[in-house]
């Protein structure tokens, strides 16, 4: 299995302010043939199931605002969220489906200092 | 609409089966790559299990030979079977819809909880 390790555990932030989440997955999600990276991100707020935010690294779903955006290419990855909001609080994962065992990094949580 | 609803969660105790089902509207089971995520109380998302459109379906490591997934076309539900339970396999247990064969996942269910404990 792909091993995915994000960073920071957590981050508290003030309104208005960036986060930046890594995510570095342990071999490259780089399909070559079709240059793309295969790798989500999704948002989980409490009580609730995982929303799907971004796929193929940095293509957002739709509906997703724009302050949301990825980054990265290979092995490491980044999801920053601009201009920060009090409804962003909640966990991110990022997850590569590169290989049919689909693994997600541990969580990131964001908090509103 | 697209929406999974999953059902049949509840507690068990150590060595115990249960089924879990989820029921499918607006796309048909049969047509899509589905799988099984579950989250531990408090803990991060952990891949279960996959089928695909051709009944094929693979599984992690730690529920392989205990776990089986399968569908009910004529209801369009999914279903995992889960035998020789354990208290580590206690946790959320979530749907989901693959985007198509090496897709990541648009479509959650609300979940269901299992718990194992005597």
């Amino acid at each position: 299995d792909i091993v995915m390790t994000q960073s920071p555990d957590s981050l508290a932030l003030s309104l208005g302010e960036r986060a930046t989440i890594n995510c570095r997955t342990g071999q490259s999600v780089l399909y070559r043939s079709s240059k793309k990276n295969y790798l989500a991100w999704y948002q989980q707020k409490p009580g609730q199931p995982p929303k799907l935010l971004l796929h193929w690294a940095s293509t957002r779903e739709s509906g997703v605002p724009d302050r949301f955006s990825g980054s990265g290419s290979g092995t490491d990855f980044t999801l920053t969220i601009n201009n920060l909001q009090a409804e962003d609080v909640a966990v991110y994962y990022c997850q590569q489906y590169y290989t049919i065992s689909r693994t997600f990094g541990q969580g990131t949580r964001v908090e509103i200092k | 609409e697209v929406q999974l609803v999953e059902s049949g969660g509840g507690l068990v105790q150590p060595g115990g089966s249960l089924r879990l089902s989820c029921a499918a509207s607006g796309f048909t089971v049969s047509g899509s790559y589905m799988s099984w995520v579950r989250q531990a109380p408090g803990k991060g998302l952990d891949w279960v299990s996959i089928l695909y459109t051709t009944g094929t379906t693979y599984y992690t490591d730690s529920v392989k030979g205990r776990f089986t997934v399968s569908r009910d076309d004529s209801k369009n539900t999914l279903h995992l079977q889960m035998n020789s339970l354990r208290v580590e396999d206690t946790a959320t247990y979530y749907c989901a819809r693959g985007r198509d064969l090496y897709g990541d996942y648009p479509t959650w269910g609300q979940g269901t909880l299992v718990t194992v404990s005597s």
